[in-house]
């Protein structure tokens, strides 16, 4: 069952802005993920941050997590056209389920 | 490296019909999980498998939906019969055992018409 919740549901930018999505979670984790999903394609594992973490960098991604706000933020800077997809967060207890948001939907406007 | 093939992609059928999804996984990963999502939503779980084991079908409507992974590699996963309500993306993913990152097939879109 989904008991993630992403904000905003929708973002459009223009190429070059950077763009922030954040993702609240329900109960105690081991680690949040992010997944990026293009326009009927699978999802694409980005990044995973543990809960002993705070931030965590890839490339141009950038992401936060404040265990005791229980949320989470992706950053993504530079953005490019090819960033258009949905991008989703998944909250895991370690038990290899994972709780899924409902996705941020991201369009870069060239 | 191939990743998660998933077969059909497309597939659409008659309330009532039966259908059935196939899934093979990346070479070596012993868990294996399906995943339905609907427009909109993140994905949710239906099934996982640690090898050949279904470890967690507490999802799985079992009225309707069956699935099997006999030898521990490839998978299938079946309706019948199909409702209306069963109109999604059917997702397969497959992970290293004891590792969280999962890696995704394209899925198949179901249309019951």
């Amino acid at each position: 069952s989904q008991q993630g919740e992403e904000d905003p549901q929708a973002l459009s930018i223009q190429e070059g802005e950077n763009a922030t999505m954040n993702c609240s979670y329900k109960t105690s984790i081991n680690n949040l993920q992010w997944y990026r999903q293009n326009s009927g394609r699978g999802l694409v594992h980005l990044i995973l941050i543990r809960s002993n973490e705070r931030e965590k960098h890839s490339g141009r991604l950038r992401v936060t997590l404040d265990t005791s706000k229980k949320s989470s933020s992706l950053l993504i800077t530079a953005s490019r056209a090819a960033d258009t997809a949905s991008y989703f967060c998944a909250s895991s207890e370690g038990n290899y389920q994972l709780i899924w948001g409902a996705g941020t939907k991201l369009i870069i406007k060239p | 490296e191939a990743g998660v093939v998933q077969s059909p992609r497309y597939k659409i059928i008659e309330k009532k019909q039966p259908v059935a999804f196939w899934c093979n996984p990346i070479s070596g990963h012993n868990t294996l999980y399906w995943y339905r999502q609907n427009l909109g939503q993140g994905p949710e779980l239906l099934i996982r498998y640690e090898n050949e084991e279904a470890v967690d079908d507490s999802q799985l409507p079992k009225d309707r939906f069956s699935a099997e992974r006999l030898k521990g590699v490839d998978s299938t996963l079946k309706i019948q019969p199909a409702e209306l309500g069963d109109s999604a993306v059917y997702l397969c993913a497959s992970s290293l055992f004891g590792h969280n990152e999962q890696f995704f097939g394209p899925g198949t879109r179901l249309t019951v018409l």
